[in-house]
């Protein structure tokens, strides 16, 4: 069974550019999650999606960020424009129930804006 | 503000040692305590989780140990293998009610074990 998938794996871009993001969930996992790690710091919740829907977008820190899961699949964050304070490993992760169960994540993508 | 304190930021410990990492959290209604492993270039993998209504968890060689009192819980790696090096991160969710999806994590801890 294929785990979470990201792409890229890697992003290097300048200040003012747009990055877009995006994970493939484990088949059939109605919860899908994006999470982020500035260097040193604890990996943070940014949101939460069940299908399509934005259960909880708490934690996206402003509105350069986008995320968005179209028919309740793949989903895409996109960062525009991208600052320096964006750069870090944005992780995806999904589950089959909510509640944070047994959260698979994805190897994640790590931005680096210059 | 940080929601869940870990420590140490970095262990080194020798093959076959006990590895402790400490955590701690601050909100009551928090009711789900996960440790997550993980390894370079990979993302987070579940490894071992408790619910405060049981003070000690044991998988194999790792074992939660829960203080609800304290509001304290800690992994301990018994026999600690060079392949156990990793970072490892504990994390606290309150499963109903609120944000169920929002895992609040600790800062991580990078361990290493010497052959």
């Amino acid at each position: 069974e294929a785990g979470v998938t990201q792409f890229p794996s890697h992003s290097v871009i300048e200040k003012g550019q747009t990055v877009t993001l995006r994970c493939d969930p484990i088949s059939g996992h109605d919860n899908l999650y994006w999470y982020r790690r500035v260097m040193g710091k604890e990996i943070k919740f940014l949101l939460h999606f069940v299908k399509e829907s934005k259960q909880d977008e708490s934690g996206m820190p402003n509105n350069r960020f986008l995320a968005e899961r179209t028919g309740g699949t793949y989903s895409t964050l996109k960062v525009q424009p991208a600052e320096l304070e964006d750069s870090g490993v944005y992780f995806c992760a999904s589950s089959l129930g909510g509640a944070s169960e047994k959260l698979f994540f994805g190897s994640g993508t790590q931005l680096s804006v210059l | 503000q940080q929601q869940v304190k870990q420590s140490p930021q970095s262990l080194i410990v020798q093959k076959g040692g006990i590895s402790i990492i400490n955590c701690a959290y601050e909100n009551t209604a928090f009711d789900y305590f996960p440790w997550y492993q993980q390894f370079p270039g990979k993302g987070p993998a579940l490894l071992i989780a408790i619910r405060p209504d049981v003070s000690e968890k044991k998988e194999g060689r790792f074992t939660i140990s829960f203080n609800k009192s304290a509001k304290q819980f800690s992994l301990h790696i018994m026999d600690s293998q060079p392949g156990d090096s990793a970072t490892y991160f504990c994390a606290a969710n309150r499963r109903y009610g609120g944000s169920q999806g929002n895992l609040i994590f600790g800062k991580g801890t990078k361990l290493s074990v010497k052959p």
